[in-house]
């Protein structure tokens, strides 16, 4: 595997389920990020770790928990979820946090809450 | 508060030039992105800048005005495979960025 990957790609899950989501970075990178991506809106900036520590919690409901066990995997725990959480929710990795690195995306999992 | 702002959609030829334009209000600058997005893929990047003046990349080019709060994404001789939305995005003073909503551009035969 080489870049970003994400898993599952596509999630339908009820309202009183608890699902978690995946990520794997294979670039080497020190800094991960979890995003928000509605239709027609700004990516939403969710959660930022730099070297496995969590930096950024953008006022995100408690209803999303985030999880980095190593600088390689970060995952994204969903319980209760409400139907305007449907999304398509991305990850991304960068060499660092600071500093003009870009940021290389996952595929993305397409969620939808019933 | 923080913005950024672009053309919701714009419409083009096959073969000629357009220039997608991103104004910007943020806490502090360390420097401008632009992403690409292709329907139902993840974004990929396309350039960096961070001084004023003209990145050139192939087909691509990227100005900046730091003064102006002011970028456009230059596409030349376009293709059909550049119809994509096109993602402007500032690093604040955390460097965290700031995204626009997307420009979706449509490439016409």
């Amino acid at each position: 595997e080489t870049g970003v990957t994400q898993t599952p790609r596509h999630l339908v899950m009820g309202m009183t389920n608890k699902k978690s989501l995946k990520c794997e970075q294979h670039l080497g990178h020190n800094a991960m990020y979890w995003y928000k991506q509605s239709a027609k809106k700004p990516l939403e900036l969710m959660f930022v770790y730099s070297l496995e520590e969590r930096v950024e919690n953008n006022s995100v409901p408690s209803r999303f928990s985030p999880e980095c066990p190593n600088s390689s995997h970060l995952f994204l725990h969903l319980h209760t979820l409400q139907p305007e959480d449907s999304a398509l929710y991305l990850c991304a990795s960068s060499q660092d946090l600071a500093g003009g690195y870009e940021q290389y995306f996952g595929p993305g999992t397409r969620l939808t809450v019933t | 508060g923080q913005n950024i702002d672009q053309p919701t959609e714009m419409t083009a030829t096959e073969g000629a030039i357009v220039q997608i334009n991103c104004t910007y209000q943020t806490s502090g600058f360390n420097g401008l992105f632009w992403y690409q997005q292709h329907a139902g893929e993840a974004p990929t990047f396309l350039s960096y800048n961070v001084l004023d003046g003209l990145e050139e990349k192939g087909r691509f080019s990227s100005f900046l005005s730091r003064s102006k709060g002011y970028s456009y994404l230059l596409l030349k001789e376009l293709q059909m495979k550049d119809s994509a939305s096109y993602l402007c995005a500032v690093m604040d003073s955390n460097y965290q960025l700031i995204w626009g909503a997307g420009t979706k551009l449509i490439i016409k035969p």
